[in-house]
């Protein structure tokens, strides 16, 4: 079974900076890797995804995943954050092929502070 | 483009009650999943089908919970009857054939009291 560990529930960042959200994921064979938004009181938006090819992806809204094989990590990355991306982000996995579920990390709560 | 439609979005019921929700996924969309979504438990997986059929259900919670889709273009999510624990915000979500991204409608919030 798979599994996705996102071990910060919230990270505070300030507007301008950096920002990094972790998920580090557990599945059999290759990974499809995904990351997801939710702003409140709305539904999941997809960000980005990882199937194959370059281990750096790019998304909506200058967000970029990096998949890191050896260190079985898919961390969120964008070189400056707005206030607007306040939000919760999800990491979620499936082994692909017929499987079609994905099995979502708990969560992380971005603060961006002004 | 219209994105997956869920209705009601809000519903809130007495103990015992029938409750129904409903979805329309993206036109063209195969895939079809329900999700519960709580504090406590996060995001989670309740079913879903393919091309109309269920395939996965092991994540409905009990024999009170059964969902349907009649037709490419509709689903229901039945709770019969409700309790308490099940207030929850339910999400239904589609993908396309050969893509495993899916997307998410906005929800139905659940209040059982």
């Amino acid at each position: 079974a798979q599994s996705v560990a996102q071990p910060e529930d919230q990270v505070n960042v300030a507007e301008g900076n950096p920002l990094t959200v972790k998920c580090t994921y557990s599945v059999s064979g290759n990974p499809y890797l995904f990351w997801y938004v939710q702003y409140p009181n709305r539904g999941l938006q997809f960000l980005l995804k990882y199937i194959t090819g370059d281990n750096l992806v790019k998304g909506s809204y200058g967000f970029e995943a990096e998949f890191n094989k050896s260190q079985t990590s898919f961390h969120l990355k964008k070189p400056s954050a707005l206030v607007s991306d306040s939000a919760l982000y999800f990491c979620a996995v499936t082994p692909g092929g017929s499987a079609r579920q994905l099995t979502f990390g708990s969560g992380t709560q971005l603060t961006v502070l002004p | 483009d219209a994105g997956v439609i869920q209705s009601p979005r809000h519903e809130v019921t007495e103990m015992g009650q029938e409750v129904t929700l409903r979805c329309k996924p993206i036109s063209g969309h195969n895939s079809l999943f329900w999700y519960r979504q709580t504090m406590m438990r996060g995001l989670e997986l309740l079913i879903y089908f393919n091309n109309n059929v269920p395939i996965d259900d092991s994540g409905m919670p009990e024999d009170r919970f059964s969902a349907k889709m009649p037709n490419a273009s509709f689903s229901t999510l039945k709770i019969q009857p409700s309790e308490p624990r099940d207030s929850a915000v339910y999400f239904c979500a589609s993908s396309v054939q050969g893509a495993y991204e899916q997307y998410f409608g906005p929800g139905t919030r659940l209040t059982v009291t």
